[in-house]
């Protein structure tokens, strides 16, 4: 079993729709959550970064992490075209810990958001 | 800045061949990342380097070897390059001290075909 797990899609959805993106994961010991976008043939680009559990809103995107369940989420309002990208989660441990400065991914989920 | 860049952009190997991939960061980070990225498998590490002078294997090591020349610079090599080693690679640097702990600024990658 993957340390994180995050459903690869293909997500379809109209312009204007409510995305939920999710991913779980097995290792309790992770406190840092972060969200990154990448677009196609580009790299990767972090897009939100939240710190145990709770929510963190930044204009159109809310990012959530429950971590009594393992679970975090990415909701992106009012989907739009310039929204279509794959979105991966990834995690890390506290500072201190054998795992500094590395992440943990999920796979990636393909979103296109259509006009 | 220039952020991370990579070297060269794409390139097409014969089974056997050897090769170098360059990254290079000017955000005078402390810590450099190599990654492969297959589809539907998201981001696998190869290996990292925490700092100047220190290397370790990541998730997916075998085959590969990196050298941190200095404080900006981290190539990974092919010493024999497989069908199996196809894929996209992504260079990713972090520092102490940048605001967000781990948070990674990827570059723009690099697509290996080996035929």
């Amino acid at each position: 079993q993957k340390e994180v797990e995050q459903d690869p899609g293909p997500l379809s959805v109209p312009e204007g729709a409510i995305v939920s993106l999710n991913c779980t994961y097995s290792n309790s010991a992770f406190q840092y959550f972060m969200w990154y976008r990448q677009y196609s043939r580009k790299g990767p680009e972090l897009l939100m970064y939240t710190y145990s559990s709770g929510n963190k809103e930044d204009g159109r995107f809310t990012a959530q992490v429950d971590k009594s369940s393992k679970y975090i989420s990415l909701f992106i309002r009012d989907s739009q075209p310039s929204d279509s990208a794959t979105y991966l989660c990834a995690m890390t441990e506290p500072a201190g810990g054998t795992s500094y400065g590395k992440l943990t991914f999920g796979q990636g989920t393909i979103l296109t958001v259509h006009p | 800045n220039a952020g991370v860049t990579q070297t060269p952009k794409f390139q097409v190997l014969k089974t056997g061949q050897s090769m170098t991939l360059q990254c290079a960061q000017d955000m005078n980070h402390n810590s450099m990342y190599w990654y492969r990225q297959d589809p539907g498998m998201g981001l696998r590490l190869i290996y990292y380097s925490a700092s100047e002078g220190t290397t370790d294997k990541g998730e997916v090591p075998n085959g590969y070897n990196v050298s941190r020349l200095n404080k900006r610079e981290f190539s990974l090599r092919l010493e024999s390059a497989a069908p199996s080693q196809t894929s996209v690679y992504f260079c990713a640097s972090s520092g102490k001290g940048q605001g967000l702990r781990d948070t990674q600024y990827f570059g723009p990658g690099t697509r290996l075909t080996v035929l």
